[in-house]
């Protein structure tokens, strides 16, 4: 499984857009990345999910550049309720074997 | 249900008693997990399900810790002997497949064990 490099934390402004990157240099052909979210006392959530170029849904954007060594998970207009840890994973889960491995994330706080 | 659900919410118990902690995944979903989780810590993967099997159980930290799912759907995570450093909130997740695009997993609430 790719490791990835995530910053420890970040701090921001409710109504900004926030840009947490996730490093995974040694990242494999099959590989897919994955951001997930985690409120204190739940378990994670799923936030997007993609191999290249960029993906985009209700809640979030993912850009990953060609080389794919590294990927960007943007969160547009922030507010309190996205204070949170966001995690980074990549994978295959299959070839490359079926463990998930969440690492650290990325605590982000939003402040008012 | 409309999501994973986890039984009991909190568990406590003493050094050395045996605990099992329950998970209902969502139907429908073939592929199980189990992860513990410490206070500041992401979660750690235990071991996976695909149907009734153990597919990958290299995170079981040690032959004290067991899970089964007889029946591909329910799983129950066994701990023998436990100790101190059990102590943690245990998550179970479910997905439809385990593969991507699309192996999103969804997350139960987790079962809060104390080892007192």
């Amino acid at each position: 499984l790719a490791k990835t490099t995530q910053p420890i934390s970040m701090d921001s402004y409710e109504g900004q857009e926030v840009n947490i990157t996730c490093s995974h240099n040694n990242i494999a052909t099959n590989d897919y990345i994955t951001w997930y979210q985690q409120f204190p006392s739940q378990g994670p959530r799923f936030i997007i999910q993609g191999y290249k170029t960029k993906v985009t849904n209700e809640v979030a954007s993912l850009f990953i550049p060609a080389d794919r060594k590294s990927s960007t998970l943007s969160l547009p207009r922030v507010s309190l309720s996205d204070t949170a840890v966001y995690y980074c994973l990549v994978g295959d889960w299959g070839t490359g074997g079926f463990k998930t491995i969440f690492g650290a994330g990325t605590r982000l706080f939003v402040k008012a | 249900g409309a999501g994973v659900s986890q039984t009991p919410s909190n568990k406590v118990t003493e050094k050395g008693k045996y605990v099992e902690l329950r998970c209902d995944p969502i139907s429908g979903h073939t592929a199980l997990y189990w992860y513990r989780q410490s206070l500041g810590q992401g979660p750690e993967f235990l071991i996976y399900f695909q149907g009734t099997g153990a597919a990958d159980d290299s995170g079981l930290p040690n032959d004290r810790f067991f899970a089964v799912r007889p029946e591909g759907s329910v799983s129950t995570l066994k701990i023998q002997r436990t100790e101190r450093g059990d102590s943690a909130v245990y998550l179970c997740a479910s997905s439809f497949r385990p593969s991507p695009p699309h192996n999103e997993q969804f997350f139960g609430p987790g079962t809060r064990l104390t080892v007192l």
